[in-house]
């Protein structure tokens, strides 16, 4: 079966610090992936998505870059983090079919 | 892009009552899903729907696909405490999936 890790769970970084957060998914080859951020626990916001390696689509500029260096890896990153980065991001990905989207348990960043 | 509008936004029920949410399109959809979100957690699919006119049950929930294709509902039975959470309806176009704006549910024992 196919599982979704995120890590880490929970991060505290202050203003101006890099940011990397990892997603690895297993048992599935090739899947389209996806960075989303949720702020005050409501409504997903779209971030990046990935077709495949290297593969990166922006939905939204900001100071924030993915990349896929591996088939089933997908991270999110940043340079220098703002206060407005603050939020809870979900990785997820689907097989491509456009049938359905499973979402990693999520990563909570405060950025003070 | 898509927009796809949840209602009610949120619900406050007693347990045991029944649910009853919507989602709207304004683009037809070919597969509408939904989805669960604990606190502090990725949401969860709980139903997928792929057909106009269908209906489709996961325990005490069921959901059916509009048959304009436009819209979805889900239907929750005898609510219990752990129904709480935030639910999501969701339908891909490209490479993208569109979320609705979620509705809260409270459970009040």
């Amino acid at each position: 079966s196919q599982t979704i890790h995120q890590w880490p769970a929970t991060l505290v970084q202050p203003v101006g610090s890099p940011l990397s957060l990892e997603c690895t998914v297993e048992g599935t080859s090739n899947p389209n992936l996806y960075w989303y951020r949720q702020a005050a626990g409501r409504g997903l916001q779209l971030l990046f998505y990935s077709v495949g390696i290297g593969q990166i689509s922006s939905e939204v500029p900001q100071n924030l870059s993915a990349s896929r260096p591996q088939d089933r890896q997908f991270i999110l990153s940043s340079k220098k983090l703002l206060l407005s980065d603050s939020g809870f991001y979900l990785c997820a990905w689907d097989s491509g079919a456009q049938e359905t989207q499973y979402f990693g348990p999520g990563t909570r960043l405060l950025v003070l | 892009g898509q927009q796809l509008n949840q209602s009610p936004q949120s619900m406050f029920i007693q347990e045991g009552e029944d649910v009853s949410m919507n989602c709207t399109s304004s683009s037809i959809f070919n597969t509408w899903l939904w989805y669960k979100q604990d606190p502090g957690e990725g949401p969860v699919l709980l139903i997928a729907l792929y057909k106009a006119g269908e209906l489709t049950s996961n325990g005490r929930l069921t959901a059916q696909f509009g048959i304009t294709r436009k819209d979805s509902f889900l239907n929750i039975s005898a609510s219990i405490p752990s129904d709480v959470g935030i639910y999501f309806c969701a339908g891909p176009t490209g490479n993208q999936f569109y979320f609705g704006t979620g509705t809260s549910l409270t459970v009040i024992p």
